[in-house]
C-alpha cells in the first residue's frame, strides 16, 4: 500500500494565493521529502524535513511535519505561473533494513496566471 | 553532463520484444534507483543500487525485470518478453549514498508496448 497520499489530488489557484499541500503516511519514518515534477520531465528534490524536525523553510517553500498524526504539509506562498506541476512526498521507513522511499500519488497544482 | 541521464527518452517496441533502459549517473554517487511510473500515477520502487549490489529487489514486478550496475555507474534495467502492462515511464535517480539524502532525477524513459 501507498507510504504516503497526499491531498487534495488536485488544486487550482491563481498566481499570487497560496497553496498548501497535505501528504498523510502510515509507518515511523527517518524523513520525509517532498518533490515536484513538470510535465514530462524528472522529479525534483525540493525539501527534506527529518523526524525530529516540526518546520522548515526555503525560499517560498514551508514545510510542516508532525510524526504524532503521521502528516506533513507543503506550502508554497505567493505563488506563480512557473510553480504549476506535480508535487509528491516521499517517506523512508526507519528501522526497514531499506533505503528506498515510498511516493505519494501526488497533487497536481494548477497556477493560474 | 551533470545530471542523471537516461535513454532511449522514447521506446516503443511490440509486445514479446525484450528491451534494455540505460541510466548514466551523477558522477560519484553510489546509490541508484529505478522507479515506474504510470500514466498519472506516483513513483513505484522497483531496485535500487549502493555500488554494484542490490540489496533491495522487492519492487521488482516479475522475474521479467532485471537490473544491474557495472562499475559503481552506468545501470541497466531489462525486461524481457514485454507486456502491455509495462507500458509505463521508467525513472532512473542517484544519491551520494543511501540514506537521508535527496535523489536526483533523470527525465525517464517513455516506454510503450504495442
Amino acid at each position: 500500500s501507498q507510504q504516503g497520499e497526499e491531498d487534495p489530488q488536485a488544486l487550482s489557484i491563481q498566481e499570487g494565493e497560496n497553496a498548501t499541500m497535505n501528504c498523510s503516511y502510515k509507518t515511523s519514518i527517518n524523513n520525509l521529502q517532498w518533490y515536484r515534477q513538470n510535465s514530462g520531465r524528472g522529479l525534483v528534490h525540493l525539501i527534506l524535513i527529518r523526524s525530529n524536525e516540526r518546520e522548515k523553510h526555503s525560499g517560498r517553500l514551508r514545510v510542516t511535519l508532525d510524526t504524532s498524526k503521521k502528516s506533513s504539509s507543503l506550502l508554497i506562498t505567493a505563488s506563480r505561473a512557473a510553480d504549476t506541476a506535480s508535487y509528491f512526498c516521499a517517506t523512508d521507513a526507519s528501522g526497514g533494513g531499506s533505503e528506498k522511499l515510498v511516493f505519494g500519488k501526488g497533487t497536481k497544482l494548477t497556477v493560474n496566471p | 553532463g551533470a545530471g542523471v541521464s537516461q535513454s532511449p527518452s522514447n521506446k516503443v517496441t511490440e509486445k514479446g520484444k525484450d528491451v534494455e533502459l540505460r541510466c548514466d549517473p551523477i558522477s560519484g554517487h553510489t546509490a541508484l534507483y529505478w522507479y515506474r511510473q504510470s500514466l498519472g500515477q506516483g513513483l513505484e520502487f522497483l531496485i535500487y543500487f549502493q555500488g554494484n549490489s542490490a540489496p533491495d529487489k522487492s519492487g521488482l514486478p516479475s522475474d521479467r525485470f532485471s537490473a544491474e550496475r557495472t562499475g559503481g555507474s552506468v545501470s541497466t534495467l531489462t525486461i524481457q518478453r514485454t507486456q502491455q502492462e509495462d507500458s509505463a515511464v521508467y525513472l532512473c535517480a542517484s544519491s551520494l549514498s543511501v540514506g537521508n539524502q535527496p535523489q536526483h532525477f533523470g527525465d525517464g524513459t517513455r516506454l510503450s508496448i504495442l
